[in-house]
């Protein structure tokens, strides 16, 4: 299996701050990575997909970047609502693997 | 509109048995995966495994093969996780989700199902 590993855990912005979930996979995926955005007590959400495509409704603000086996996910001008736990997820093979999530806070 | 609704919260005892839903709309259900994601409290998503609804065709992710069982019925657009014999350590938020046929990943998601398992 294809293991996701997150970096950091836990980070902690202001509102206004930009900044940068890393992801690795231990072996190449391609640009099959995707980007989800999850808040308590809801079901994860969609941002990004093929590693740098933006899914339809979700602000530029987001935005991903990386192939074979090292991605980012970059959050610019971090706002309220933006402040929850994000998840990378390959898809390149069976079974899909999440990393083990980026929870974002407020400083 | 995509539309992925889940059967509600359910508080079982250890030993039971249980079966939860998943039912798709706004879309041709038996044309995409469906796959189920475990979250236990405070912890991370894990997939569980996926089914083809066309065929029923499953595939279990290696932690959860022998633990529960995937199926489908494409007449009613439904999917269902069971598990046959519920133990504590199952309580957690279950969601299923669907593939896209535009970017190929699971974008569609339920509103998750809350199983406790307690005595």
């Amino acid at each position: 299996d294809i293991q996701m590993t997150q970096s950091p855990s836990s980070l902690s912005a202001s509102v206004g701050d930009r900044v940068i979930i890393t992801c690795r996979a231990s072996q190449g995926i391609s640009t099959y990575l995707a980007w989800f955005q999850q808040k308590p007590g809801k079901a994860p959400r969609s941002l990004i997909y093929a590693a740098s495509s933006l899914q339809s409704g979700v602000p530029s603000k987001f935005s991903g970047s990386g192939s074979g086996t090292d991605f980012t996910l970059t959050i610019s001008n971090l706002q309220p609502e933006d402040f929850a736990t994000y998840y990378c997820q390959q898809y390149n093979s069976y079974p899909p693997k999440f990393g083990q999530g980026t929870k974002v806070e407020i400083k | 509109e995509v539309q992925l609704v889940q059967s509600g919260a359910e508080v079982k005892k250890p030993g039971e048995s249980l079966k939860i839903s998943c039912k798709g709309s706004g879309y041709s259900f038996a044309s995409y995966v469906i796959g189920w994601v475990r979250q236990m409290p405070g912890r991370g998503l894990e997939w569980m495994g996926i089914i083809y609804p066309s065929d029923s065709d499953t595939r279990y992710s290696p932690s959860f093969q022998g633990q529960v069982t995937i199926s489908a019925d494409k007449s009613i657009g439904t999917a269902y996780l069971q598990w046959s014999s519920l133990k504590a350590s199952d309580t957690a938020m279950y969601y299923c989700a669907s593939l896209s046929g535009t970017t190929g990943n699971f974008d569609y998601w339920g509103q998750g199902t809350l199983v406790t398992v307690s005595s």
